[in-house]
């Protein structure tokens, strides 16, 4: 089955500089693969996703870039900001739609 | 997500109980989905249905069991509580006709297995 592995597992950063999160996975099958942010007390929310048949893909400070080759993707927040801290989760999907998550990234943006 | 809605938030429970997780959901999916979720472990499925008659097993199921009651309910059991399963529980749906896999999460239950 699906494995992903995430990294870091905590990631401290100061406001207004960048951070980057990535995910590696293991089945060439997956074609799905969105990023959740979890705040405390709160369910995961999808905050963008991208899919196999594109590199990279952009939301206002948000991006997110695919190698298949390599089976990895990342998470790149720019200009960071105290809302930005949170819990965040990459997955991949196959085309049944079952998503496996890696373990969290708890991401802390300091003033 | 207030369209995906988990009873109770909080349980505190003792070994060998037997306890029900319930979601209720008004997206009209027809996917749902428990996760269990521990640090530094990230979530992990439980089981999913796909439809009303469709229930599988996930990466975790033994201890556990399932109810699909409507299109919009999907109760977790555990039907003897044991400390280990002490977690969180999250409740989550998607819909296969959008076109993607996004999936929609409620707000969890935090169960404590004493």
């Amino acid at each position: 089955g699906e494995n992903v592995e995430q990294h870091p597992s905590t990631l401290s950063v100061q406001e207004g500089d960048s951070a980057v999160i990535k995910c590696t996975y293991s089945d060439s099958a997956s074609n799905y693969f969105p990023w959740y942010k979890q705040e405390l007390g709160k369910g995961p929310q999808l905050i963008i996703d991208i899919r196999s048949n594109v590199g990279e893909k952009k939301d206002q400070r948000i991006a997110v870039t695919l190698n298949k080759t390599a089976k990895h993707f990342s998470l790149h927040i720019t200009e960071t900001q105290p809302e930005d801290s949170a819990v965040y989760f990459c997955a991949a999907s196959d085309s049944w739609g079952k998503l496996q998550f890696g373990a969290g990234t708890q991401v802390v943006v300091t003033p | 997500d207030a369209d995906v809605t988990q009873t109770p938030r909080n349980r505190i429970t003792k070994t060998g109980k037997r306890i029900m997780l319930e979601c209720s959901q008004t997206k009209g999916h027809d996917r749902m989905y428990w996760y269990r979720q521990d640090p530094g472990l990230g979530l992990r499925l439980i089981y999913y249905s796909f439809d009303v008659k469709d229930i599988n097993k996930g990466e975790i199921s033994d201890g556990y069991s399932v109810s699909r009651q409507a299109q919009a309910k999907f109760s977790l059991s555990l039907e003897s509580a044991i400390p280990n399963q002490t977690a969180l529980y999250f409740c989550a749906t998607s819909d296969p006709g959008l076109g993607y896999n996004e999936q929609f999460f409620g707000p969890g239950t935090r169960l404590t297995v004493l």
